[in-house]
């Protein structure tokens, strides 16, 4: 079974809003939660992460706001623009590293 | 700057042949991996490697094996490639610490005909 749900699997935002991307886990054990960005006809690439000792992260336009509790986490893409039109994976890791990734959303930005 | 290659970017193969597929990361990595990436199915961890001659199975073994030999390289062998293993194949590796990070090649989309 899926070990993280992400939502929604397609999102369309106007230039200068904001790009929201659910995820849910229900492994207590994972300690690391990245998100990864995917350019068509490249490999995904870090973007932003957190451990769950924070609620929140912020780099630059993209934050990561976290809920331990309701074993949820987000990524928020502020003032999006179309060059941050891509594919956007989460993931959860355990201590070993081994990571599970979210099935992917699609994001596109309209000018 | 980090660097994780793959053999191919496309490739073409029939039904039953014995396919091959590299990987080689130049960051004296430890751990590697190899995913598959589906529609709709998100990324999915074939094997790992936390170190030479060390191999792990992932999510969805079957259907595959892997080598590795030297620290720095990662192989992915379908032994009798099936249509259903027609896919885009991702290759990554991290060094074990705070980080985590997963670094990841440009991948290999694999057709089997």
């Amino acid at each position: 079974q899926q070990q993280v749900k992400q939502s929604p699997q397609s999102l369309i935002v106007q230039k200068g809003g904001i790009s929201i991307i659910n995820c849910a886990y229900e492994n207590t054990a994972f300690d690391y939660f990245p998100w990864y960005q995917q350019f068509p006809g490249k490999g995904p690439a870090l973007l932003i992460a957190i451990r769950p000792d924070v609620s929140e992260k912020k780099e630059g336009r993209f934050t990561i706001s976290f809920n331990k509790s309701a074993k949820q986490f987000s990524l928020h893409i502020m003032d999006s623009q179309p060059g941050d039109s891509a594919t956007y994976f989460c993931a959860a890791s355990t201590p070993g590293n081994q990571f599970y990734f979210g099935t992917g959303t699609s994001l596109t930005v309209i000018p | 700057d980090v660097k994780v290659t793959q053999s191919s970017r496309y490739l073409v193969k029939r039904t039953g042949e014995k396919v091959f597929l590299e990987c080689v990361q130049d960051m004296d990595h430890e751990n590697m991996f190899w995913y598959r990436q589906d529609p709709g199915l998100g990324l999915r961890l074939i094997y790992f490697s936390y170190d030479v001659k060390m191999k792990e199975k992932g999510d969805i073994p079957e259907g595959y094996s892997v080598s590795r030999e030297k620290k720095e390289r990662f192989s992915l062998i379908l032994e009798s490639a099936s249509t259903n293993q027609t896919s885009m194949y991702l290759c990554a590796s991290s060094s074990p610490g705070l980080t985590y990070e997963q670094y990841f090649g440009p991948g290999t989309r694999l057709t089997v005909t």
